[in-house]
């Protein structure tokens, strides 16, 4: 069955410190992978996704993320964190019917 | 992306009452989905809504306990029936197709509290 997995919690980085939120996944055909991010009360944002090609993709608000078939891994990364980043994180892939599994999420904290 | 909005933002409700939400888009899509994230957890898809027909249910969720409606293409409602404190969650709908092309959107979210 599919399934993803985000291993870290909790993280908490200094301001201005580079970040990278890991994320796993299990499917046996080609991923469509996306990574969004949720503010305290707020819904989803979705910050950036995989579909094919480029194997590094660029998103919103300086986040980037990087496919590793190899590894089965699709990891956040962004190079200066600012305070506002401050969210959950959740990574998910897409299965061929069309439904969104989600990981338990990553909560980011920044310090100043 | 499509707009989403959703009623209300939050609520609080008693015991054995239903709260009927509503998850309006400004576009036509294809797909309209509800998720529930339960307190602290991740989402679980709850139903995918089809339009013109009975909307399709995860494993663990029922029509009886959660009746949806999606009339057209560009709304959709989710009753939680007969409320109890467990159901205390973030209720979110989210759509692909149309406007969104293969990417899910989400709506801002209801809060759900359960007395």
């Amino acid at each position: 069955a599919q399934s993803v997995t985000q291993p870290d919690i909790h993280i908490t980085v200094s301001e201005g410190a580079s970040l990278e939120l890991r994320c796993n996944y299990s499917y046996g055909a080609t991923p469509y992978l996306f990574w969004y991010v949720q503010s305290p009360g707020q819904g989803l944002q979705l910050l950036l996704k995989y579909f094919s090609g480029d194997t590094l993709v660029q998103g919103i608000k300086g986040f980037e993320a990087e496919f590793k078939r190899s590894q089965s891994s699709f990891n956040l990364r962004k190079p200066s964190v600012h305070w506002s980043d401050a969210a959950e994180y959740f990574c998910a892939v897409e299965n061929q019917g069309g439904k969104l599994i989600f990981g338990q999420g990553t909560e980011l904290s920044v310090k100043p | 992306s499509a707009v989403i909005s959703q009623k209300p933002s939050r609520d609080i409700c008693q015991r054995g009452t239903s709260l009927t939400i509503q998850c309006q888009v400004d576009s036509q899509v294809t797909m309209m989905f509800w998720y529930r994230q339960q307190p602290g957890q991740s989402l679980t898809l709850i139903a995918t809504a089809n339009q013109g027909s009975e909307a399709t249910y995860e494993s663990g969720f029922v029509i009886d306990k959660f009746p949806i409606s999606r009339p057209n293409l560009t709304f959709s409602t989710l009753t939680v029936s007969n409320m109890s404190p467990e159901d205390s969650s973030i209720y979110l709908c989210s759509v692909e197709g149309g406007g969104s092309g293969d990417t899910q959107y989400f709506g801002p979210g209801t809060r759900l509290t359960v007395l």
